[in-house]
């Protein structure tokens, strides 16, 4: 079982707002992601990193952003929160190129 | 793009064997078939996946065809837990994101 952890679970902020979404995993993996996916919908990448230093943007256009600064820890962060933001955001990570693992999300309301 | 057509909806009784098929017609000869479950919206779990020959684990068991066009994850004895969107993926083992596409939501009855 993956160990892969994502904090906060559940935001609620105003708009104009700066958030972090914290994503941190303990098994030495490379490779980390982030997904976006609205309610009843599919995952859609917004970026990945191949290690630190590393961070590339997904296929899905994001107005966030990403660090890699340690191999355990991705942060994605908002400067300035909207409603469109509204949404879940999904950590994962992988070694090489074997299966991902995902955290358990980090579910944004933007009011 | 999502590679693969599976049913929108399935159901099943609790206790019974859950099969869940999955086309993947384009797929090529470097590509795997992964299956990823997501319960009421928590992260994506990894199931199972495989290249060309059947696969079995502790959760499924994966059947793929000769041809590999098509592929069938299979739940031996369903459970109310396993009430999910099961995503059948079709990735190259370099490839670097999974696209999941809608899923078959699965439904186990009690």
């Amino acid at each position: 079982e993956a160990d892969i952890y994502q904090t906060p679970r559940y935001l609620v902020i105003g708009t104009g707002k700066k958030i972090t979404l914290e994503c941190s995993q303990t098994m030495g993996h490379d490779k980390m992601y982030w997904y976006q996916q609205d309610p009843g919908m599919e995952l859609h990448l917004i970026h990945y990193s191949y290690g630190v230093n590393s961070t590339e943007k997904g296929d899905l256009s994001s107005e966030s952003t990403v660090s890699r600064i340690r191999t355990e820890h991705f942060p994605l962060t908002l400067e300035s929160a909207r409603p469109s933001h509204t949404s879940q955001y999904l950590c994962a990570s992988s070694s090489a190129w074997e299966t991902q693992y995902f955290g358990p999300g980090t579910r944004l309301l933007v009011l | 793009d999502a590679k693969t057509t599976q049913p929108t909806s399935m159901d099943c009784a609790e206790g019974r064997a859950a099969n869940l098929p999955c086309n993947h017609s384009t797929i090529s000869g470097n590509e795997y078939v992964y299956w990823y479950r997501q319960i009421h919206s928590q992260g994506p779990q990894y199931i199972i996946h495989g290249l060309k020959n059947n696969e079995t684990n502790e959760m499924a068991s994966l059947i793929i065809t000769e041809d590999r066009k098509s592929s069938t994850l299979i739940l031996p004895h369903a459970t109310l837990r396993d009430t999910a969107v099961y995503y059948c993926i079709v990735r190259p083992y370099t490839g670097n994101q999974f696209y999941f596409g809608t899923g078959t939501s699965l439904t186990v009855i009690p």
